[in-house]
């Protein structure tokens, strides 16, 4: 069946400082691959997504890129903010509809 | 509304007894999910709904759960005899058509204790 393994938290980090998140999954064809991010006191939203392979999805300066390869969709950003401090969630869809399968979650800290 | 809507926000219920978690999705969505999320757990799919029917139940842990929709819009999780391991979030999500590139919208959950 399907999986995601992402990197287990907490991952405390500075401002400023380069953001990667490892995500990699198993899956049956040509999944889908996303990211979810959870801020605190709100609920799930889309942070970005990849349909096929080699394709790069980005938002909010955030970057993931769909490697089939090494069936990976690490999470990168540059330069993190403490507005950026949340739970981001990998997740995948191979199905002819949206049973989505998540990663267990890796809760970001940032720090002034 | 605008967004995905859960109620209750918190529920505190005792062992053994019946409860209901309510999901009003964004107007127009089709698709609509049900997950659980437990601490230091992913989020467990727990049902599927497109319109009114439940193409996949296989989430559903025991046949304690269950869950309808009606009029292709609200949707109803129950939980008859609640056990101690049900404490957890349940997360209610739409989408506009169920396509497996699509967006899930989620609500903020329904947090339930089970004492």
């Amino acid at each position: 069946g399907n999986s995601v393994t992402q990197m287990e938290g907490p991952v405390t980090l500075s401002e400023e400082a380069f953001l990667t998140i490892n995500c990699t999954y198993t899956a049956t064809g040509y999944p889908s691959l996303f990211w979810y991010v959870q801020y605190p006191g709100e609920g799930l939203q889309l942070l970005l997504k990849a349909t096929k392979a080699d394709d790069k999805g980005s938002n909010k300066g955030f970057e993931a890129t769909y490697r089939k390869e090494t069936t990976s969709f690490h999470l990168e950003k540059g330069s993190v903010q403490v507005s950026d401090s949340a739970v981001y969630f990998c997740a995948l869809n191979s199905g002819g509809y949206q049973k989505v399968t998540f990663g267990t979650g890796t809760k970001l800290q940032v720090i002034p | 509304g605008a967004g995905v809507s859960q109620s209750p926000s918190n529920k505190v219920t005792e062992k053994g007894k019946d409860v209901e978690l309510r999901c009003d999705p964004i107007s127009g969505h089709t698709a609509l999910y049900w997950y659980r999320q437990s601490l230091g757990q992913g989020l467990e799919f727990l049902i599927y709904f497109q319109g009114n029917s439940a193409p996949d139940k296989s989430g559903l842990p025991s046949d304690r759960f269950s869950a309808e929709r009606t009029g292709g819009s609200v949707s109803t999780l129950t939980i008859q005899r609640t056990q101690q391991e049900d404490s957890a979030v349940y997360l209610c999500a739409s989408s506009l058509d169920g396509l497996y590139t699509g967006e899930l919208f989620f609500g903020e959950g329904s947090r339930l204790t089970v004492l």
